[in-house]
């Protein structure tokens, strides 16, 4: 069985642009997480898919970031315009059920210049 | 507000040696689940360990245990025979009681180093 896939690995772009991460969860998860570490601090919960729906986006910074889910299936999260203190590394997580155990993608590491 | 405490930055431990790595948590939720993640050098994030605070008993994975101390709302992970590839960064994490979607809240991470 395929674990939870992140694309890309790495990314490093100039302040002021997009960039578009894309988390691919295991098959028949219903339950997608984004999650943010940036450098020296703890990961930060940033919102929760339950299939297509946002079911928590408490966790989202601020406007500049948009996540979305088509058709319940994999999920992108989108940064535009970028800033310097968006950098860090962007994990993607999926679950069967939300009590269950999260399995995490590799990570995708931003670098905003 | 939920929140969780590793309070030690860095440990070190001999090969073939038992090794604990401290976990707090501060809730109020009566249901709540306790997890630990290990994250190696690759960076990937691994599940280790789950503990629901209804639990009787301490959770087991292999050489991995949790002593679970609901009074003292303590989840330390202990990691027995150590091994090289134990070396990584640690995380404790919880997730909420029932008016929580299940989103996990995170410690800073221990980052422990087996040594030969």
């Amino acid at each position: 069985e395929a674990g939870v896939t992140q694309f890309p690995s790495h990314s490093v772009i100039e302040k002021g642009q997009t960039v578009t991460l894309r988390c691919d969860p295991i098959s028949g998860h219903d339950n997608l997480y984004w999650y943010r570490r940036v450098m020296g601090k703890e990961i930060k919960f940033l919102l929760h898919f339950v299939k297509e729906s946002k079911q928590d986006e408490s966790g989202m910074p601020n406007n500049r970031f948009l996540a979305e889910r088509t058709g319940g299936t994999y999920s992108t999260l989108k940064v535009q315009p970028a800033e310097l203190e968006d950098s860090g590394v962007y994990f993607c997580a999926s679950s069967q059920d939300r009590t269950y155990e999260q399995y995490f993608g590799p990570g995708t590491r931003l670098t905003v210049t | 507000a939920q929140k969780i405490t590793q309070t030690q930055p860095g440990m070190f431990v001999q090969e073939k040696e038992a090794v604990t790595l401290d976990c707090t948590y501060d809730t109020s939720d009566p249901s709540y689940g306790l997890f630990w993640y290990k994250q190696p050098s690759s960076g990937e994030m691994i599940f280790l360990i789950y503990q629901g605070s209804y639990d009787q008993q301490n959770a087991t994975e292999g050489r991995y245990s949790l002593n679970f101390q609901k009074a003292r709302k303590s989840a330390n992970l202990v990691i027995s025979a150590s091994q090289l590839g134990d070396s990584a960064m640690y995380f404790c994490a919880m997730r909420g009681g029932s008016s929580n979607t299940g989103k996990l809240i995170f410690g800073q991470g221990t980052t422990l180093q087996v040594k030969p």
